[in-house]
């Protein structure tokens, strides 16, 4: 199972860029890569997903390098309402079973 | 816009028994999952569906059982509640691998 690394937090200053880095050493050829975004009392909601170099859309952008055993979610701009933690997805398929791993979150604060 | 509904945000139960947490998804999603969050642990998937009357077991399925007799509903069973499966249960669906999930808001279940 590709099993998934984030920093536990991070703090950062409205306004600025914010680039949070996962990494999945094992991902395999077929797995996605996908992040979510959590407040306090309610369920993750999608961000984005990627499978290789760069994804963005109008929140975020994803950037995946060629060996794909890392990836980096980048916010840009952010403001106190981005505060929230962030949970990096690697989804695994092996015949019928898929096996879900979310890593640990980031804690993203931000600051005004 | 898409919708998984959990039945109740808030329960508290005795140790001992029954407990079904119902979730229902209106998008004709074919996979649906049961996470638990807990602080410091993330979450943790207990048992996934990718189809009617099929499960799988997740990461920690242990005291849980789950039912999916139609499509659109995906119920989690605690057979008998004990204090450890005090936690926050999030139901989500998915339309099918490697797409995104859609989370439901929880269920914040406390077993005295």
């Amino acid at each position: 199972l590709a099993k998934t690394t984030q920093p536990i937090s991070m703090d950062s200053y409205e306004g600025q860029e914010v680039n949070i880095t996962c990494s999945h050493n094992n991902i395999a050829t077929n797995d996605y890569i996908t992040w979510y975004q959590q407040f306090p009392s309610q369920g993750p909601r999608f961000i984005i997903q990627g499978y290789k170099t760069k994804v963005t859309n109008e929140v975020a952008s994803l950037f995946i390098p060629a060996d794909r055993k890392s990836s980096t979610l980048s916010l840009p701009r952010v403001s106190l309402s981005d505060t929230a933690v962030y949970y990096c997805l690697v989804e695994q398929s092996s015949g019928s079973a898929r096996q879900l791993t979310f890593g640990s979150g980031t804690q993203l604060t931000v600051l005004p | 816009d898409v919708k998984v509904t959990q039945s109740s945000r808030y329960l508290v139960k005795r140790t001992g028994e029954k407990v079904f947490l119902e979730c229902v998804q209106d998008m004709d999603h074919e996979n649906m999952f049961w996470y638990r969050q807990d602080p410091g642990l993330g979450l943790r998937l207990i048992y996934f569906s990718y189809d009617v009357k099929m499960k799988e077991k997740g990461d920690i399925p242990e005291g849980y059982s789950v039912s999916r007799e139609k499509k659109e509903r995906f119920s989690l069973i605690l057979e008998s509640a004990s204090t450890n499966q005090t936690s926050m249960y999030l139901c989500a669906s998915q339309e099918a691998t490697n797409y995104g999930y859609t989370f439901g808001s929880g269920t914040r279940l406390t077993v005295v």
